[in-house]
């Protein structure tokens, strides 16, 4: 079992729609956790970063972390096309190393 | 202008040769990172360098050595090349303490052949 488990999708919506996009982790010590984004054939930028439980959120996105059920969700509302990528979640422990664990990814698909 | 950029782009090259991919940052980071994405999109770390001295070296074949000449470069340099090899190998860099924060560079495509 992976430490970092996250759907692959694809996942295919109609523009405007509400995406919720989840990863589940074993890890009870990851303490931080973000959210990247891939655009096809590029390198993954962060789009969000979160410390510990409760919510933050920039513009249209939203990012949650439940550690009591070790569940992480990215919320994207009014999707447009140019939200099409891949979404990896990551994570990491409290060691500064900056060993990030990633979740394999989900394919979104936002049609116009 | 370019952050984090990795030479070549893409590599193509027959079993049981030798290459290197090579990894520039002009951030003024302290850590540099390699990483290799699978062909299902799974992005594992594979090598961290913090000032020049290896801080992560996750279980990865010894035919992979990474050098990290200055703080500013990190190269990947691959023995004996195998079929499972073929991925995309990815170059990152943060602060010290900005581990979260990592900035990717645009990947380097191998196939092995």
């Amino acid at each position: 079992q992976k430490e970092v488990e996250q759907d692959p999708g694809p996942l295919s919506v109609p523009e405007g729609a509400i995406v919720s996009l989840n990863c589940t982790y074993s890890n009870s010590a990851f303490q931080y956790f973000m959210w990247y984004r891939q655009y096809s054939r590029k390198g993954p930028e962060l789009l969000m970063y979160t410390y510990s439980s409760g919510n933050k959120e920039d513009g249209r996105f939203t990012a949650q972390v439940d550690k009591s059920s070790k569940y992480i969700s990215l919320f994207i509302r009014d999707s447009q096309p140019s939200d099409s990528a891949t979404y990896l979640c990551a994570m990491h422990g409290s060691s500064n190393t900056g060993k990030l664990i990633f979740g394999q990814g989900t394919t979104l698909q936002v049609k116009p | 202008d370019t952050a984090v950029s990795q030479t070549p782009k893409y590599l193509v090259t027959q079993m049981g040769n030798d290459k290197s991919i090579k990894c520039e940052q002009n951030l003024g980071h302290d850590t540099m990172y390699w990483y290799k994405q699978d062909s299902k999109k799974f992005l594992k770390i594979m090598f961290s360098y913090n000032n020049k001295e290896l801080i992560i070296n996750e279980t990865v074949p010894n035919r992979f050595s990474p050098k990290s000449p200055d703080k500013a470069h990190l190269n990947l340099h691959i023995n004996s090349l195998e079929l499972g090899d073929s991925a995309v190998y990815f170059c990152a860099s943060s602060t010290a303490s900005g581990g979260e924060t990592q900035y990717f560079g645009p990947g380097t495509r191998l196939l092995v052949l």
